[in-house]
């Protein structure tokens, strides 16, 4: 077990809605990262956050959005989805921000899109 | 361009025996190297991490390879046991923008 958790574990809903992740990092990390698995694209980086501010964007759609709270959760919304957006979102966390720093991963969100 | 790709996409070993991955990247900024292993319906699992200033680590059982000159990372497990079997992502997060780029992964299955 790493510490941090993802709900829900399992997503599955239609074409064109929206739907939103949740994580919560390792008590004492400050940075969040989300990674989206696809079956044919691997791990992607899509966005860090790090104590509540945007530090990083990799390959995020314009239809995803993420953001981290006060209390340091976070949260990816994902909206208009269609088929292709069917994947695993993981969440990871780290105590910093900057490189070297070991990020631990969460479960996962299957997510699909139906 | 960066990226951070593998050899072998399928590695069949007999219980007990050494298990040696690879990874190729191509930047030549990256100066911190993580192996992570995913096993079925979960995250991937930190295994062993690796600075350029290095060019060897051992943990348990795994020991990583660091070869700057042609870009090449290595995982080596001793006496590979069935609890093994597994993907096996390398990372390196050398540039500036602190994400991690994974390579596409190796799937290890170790037979009995």
């Amino acid at each position: 077990d790493s510490g941090v958790t993802q709900t829900p574990k399992h997503l599955i809903t239609a074409t064109g809605q929206r739907v939103t992740l949740r994580c919560s990092p390792r008590s004492g990390d400050l940075s969040v990262y989300w990674y989206q698995q696809s079956l044919d694209q691997g791990l992607q980086f899509l966005i860090q956050y790090y104590n509540g501010e945007e530090r990083a964007k990799g390959n995020i759609l314009e239809r995803f959005s993420a953001q981290q709270f006060p209390d340091l959760h976070s949260e990816l919304n994902l909206s208009s989805l269609e088929l292709g957006d069917s994947a695993l979102y993981f969440c990871a966390s780290s105590v910093g921000s900057g490189r070297g720093h070991e990020q631990f991963f969460g479960p996962g969100t299957r997510l699909t899109v139906l | 361009g960066e990226s951070v790709g593998l050899h072998l996409p399928t590695l069949s070993v007999q219980e007990g025996d050494n298990s040696i991955i690879n990874c190729a990247y191509s930047n030549s900024a990256s100066d911190y190297f993580i192996w992570y292993k995913q096993e079925s319906g979960k995250g991937p699992q930190f295994i062993i991490d690796i600075r350029s200033n290095m060019d060897k680590r051992q943990g348990q059982r795994v020991t990583v390879l660091l070869n700057k000159t042609v870009k090449h990372l290595s995982l080596q497990i001793a006496a590979t046991q069935p609890g093994d079997s597994a993907v096996y992502f390398c990372a390196e997060n050398g540039d500036s923008s602190y994400k991690l780029i994974f390579g596409s992964g190796t799937r290890l299955l170790v037979r009995p």
